[in-house]
This record gives structure tokens, sequence and C-alpha cells, in this order.
């Protein structure tokens, strides 16, 4: 079934600390995933994506953990930043299974100054 | 990367009337756009899939009488909430793939509030 949209868990981080974001997901045929950051009043936008043939993938500041075994995905934001305040989504794909993706509960990242 | 535009971005509506929201591929063709709800705090649900030249595909509990979908051409899906009630007040939002296993790119979102 469809990953259900549970009331927004929060993690607060002092500006310039590093944060780490978690989610599980829900099925174990799920091969691509991607971390949405979503802003007030607009749509999700894409940070970062990552397959299941990897286990870790970096971009600008961020980073991807990938754990199989336990069904387990991570965002690491480095050196946060008041502009990555907002809610982050990790979402799952499964091969085959067209272009919709299962979207977690998300997570409100708020930065402190 | 590519471009998923969503009209309107606000909407506000009276009770019993209709309302229909558009979303456009501005870069590249989708045979397939779905379409989310999110309510405030909450995480998207996938409302129905739309497929182009063919009848959508709706989701558990989403009734398809009310919520029509016309996906005509390879650009644009419309979502047409129909005779709107104020429980149908949420914030809307479509996406879109180039391809299979891609990302997909999603709209501005819209958020309808029916009074």
């Amino acid at each position: 079934g469809e990953s259900v949209g549970l009331h927004l868990p929060t993690l607060s981080v002092q500006e310039g600390d590093n944060s780490i974001i978690n989610c599980a997901y829900s099925n174990s045929a799920s091969d691509y995933f991607i971390w949405y950051k979503q802003e007030s009043g607009k749509g999700p936008q894409f940070i970062i994506d990552i397959r299941s043939n990897m286990d870790k993938r970096q971009g600008q500041r961020v980073t991807v953990l990938l754990n199989k075994t336990v069904k387990h995905l991570s965002l690491q934001i480095a050196a946060t930043q008041p502009g990555d305040s907002a809610v982050y989504f990790c979402a799952e794909n499964k091969r085959d299974y067209g272009q919709n993706f299962v979207f977690g509960p998300g997570t409100r990242l708020s930065v402190l100054p | 990367g590519a471009v998923v535009s969503q009209h309107p971005s606000r909407v506000i509506c009276k009770s019993g009337t209709s309302v229909k929201i558009e979303c456009r591929s501005l870069d590249f063709q989708a045979t397939t756009m779905f379409w989310y709800r999110q309510f405030p705090k909450q995480s998207l649900m996938l409302m129905a899939t739309s497929n182009e030249g063919s009848k959508a595909t709706y989701e558990q509990g989403v009734e398809k009488d009310k919520f029509l979908i016309n996906h005509a051409s390879l650009t644009l899906s419309t979502l047409t909430v129909t005779s709107a009630h104020p429980e149908d007040s949420s914030f809307y939002i479509c996406s879109a793939s180039p391809g299979k296993n891609t990302e997909a790119f999603f709209g501005q979102g819209t958020r309808l509030t029916v009074v």
C-alpha cells in the first residue's frame, strides 16, 4: 500500500552544524529513491537521488545514504544554512512501476541562528 | 531541469462550484502525470494517475466522479474538482517525469480554498 501521511516530526539544528534526516521506506522492491525539499506553499524540489545499486551518493553539501538491508535512507546536509529550513521528503520508486513515487511522511528542518 | 507548470497557484471558490487545475510539462512530453493532495503538515498522497489518451487510474478512496481528470495531450493534464465542498480545501500538486525510473518534476501546487 501507499506510505501514509503522518504529522511531521521536526529536527532543529544550529546554523553551521550538520543535519541528518532519516527515512524508512516501505517497499523492499523499490530501486530508485529521491530526496525532495518543500518550502511552505510550494511544490517539492529535487535535491538528490540514488539508485539501489549504490549505497552512497554525494552532491553539493548533501549526501544520501541507502541501507537496503533495513530499508533506510538518510539525507545529510553539511553546514546547514537558514535557507535549508523546509520540509524534507524521501520518495521511493520501483522499476517498471511507472513514474509514480511513494512519499515518506516528511521531516521539518528548522535552522536556528 | 525539466519544468512542470501548474495553474492556478491559488483559487477560492464557493461551495458547490467546480474548479479546474491545469498541469503542463513545458519542455518534455509526459504520457503519464500524477496528481497528489497534501493536507497541512502532512505528506503528499497520490490521488490518481493521469494517462494520456485513456482513463485515469484512481487510488483507493478517491472519488473519480468528484475529481475528474483529463489528459488530452502529452503536455497537459487537468484536474477538475466538481461540486467542491470545504473539506476539499487542500494543496493539490501534479508531477510528471520525462521517462521511467527518472526523477519526477513537480508543479508549484494549487492551494484550493472552498468557502
